[in-house]
């Protein structure tokens, strides 16, 4: 069982908006910052949001984050079919001192 | 750009260690993080621990403790992996990833290893 909480599964079809939400509590969400990363499949996981927001060199700008207490979002907008993969949330624990990871969500593209 | 390259896949018995390296380069190695992230077969992310090259002392999570070993070699700009008592639930792909804040394994995870196969069968 993960530490973070996300929907097993999101779709979306070509052109739309998907959010993916990630819920934790008050040792990691809340007191840390949250970052998001994208696996294509049989491929290594890559960084997509850090920081809450901020996206890294080279990821498209459909890519978003937000964080609200102890829950964070991911939006894309502008759906591609290369967006399909795996989408994980993670923030650093204080109370068990790990990275914690979310279950991880299985985007569709439609 | 940096590049973190992981040694090969690796078939073990059960109670066996195994040790999995992580080279980087086109890029500092001793003051930034390297973390060890393994994932089962159709299973999500798991965070083992860290080092940072420089301090030298890793930080490993409570389930791993006393099977991990997390090490590095700054001559080399090698992290490496080694983890004991081998069971098949161990089988899994183990990365190695870089850690972005500068002396701080709390950043974001923002390099990545290509990922090594640990089977674990007899």
């Amino acid at each position: 069982q993960s530490v973070l909480a996300q929907q097993p599964s999101a779709s979306g079809t070509p052109g739309q908006t998907v959010t993916i939400s990630c819920s934790g509590g008050s040792s990691n969400i809340a007191s840390n910052s949250v970052s998001w990363y994208q696996q294509l499949p049989g491929t290594a996981p890559r960084l997509v949001i850090s920081n809450n927001n901020q996206r890294p060199s080279g990821v498209p700008d459909r890519f978003s984050g937000s964080k609200s207490g102890t829950s964070a979002s991911l939006a894309i907008s502008g759906l591609q079919s290369e967006d399909e993969a795996d989408y994980y949330c993670a923030s650093w624990d204080d109370s068990l001192s790990v990275w914690a990871f979310g279950g991880g969500t299985k985007l569709t593209v439609l | 750009q940096l590049q973190l390259v992981q040694s090969g896949a690796e078939l073990m018995r059960p109670g066996s260690s195994v040790k999995v390296s992580c080279q980087t380069s086109g890029g500092p190695f001793g003051n930034y993080g390297i973390s060890w992230v393994r994932q089962a077969p159709g299973q999500g992310l798991e965070w083992m621990g860290a080092i940072i090259p420089l301090f030298g002392k890793p930080m490993y999570a409570q389930k791993f403790q006393g099977r991990v070993t997390i090490t590095a070699d700054q001559s080399t700009k090698t992290a490496y992996l080694e983890l004991s008592s081998l069971r098949s639930d161990d089988t899994a792909l183990y990365y190695c990833a870089r850690n972005k804040r500068v002396a701080n394994i709390k950043g974001a995870l923002d390099y990545w290893g290509q990922g090594t196969l640990v089977a674990v069968s007899s």
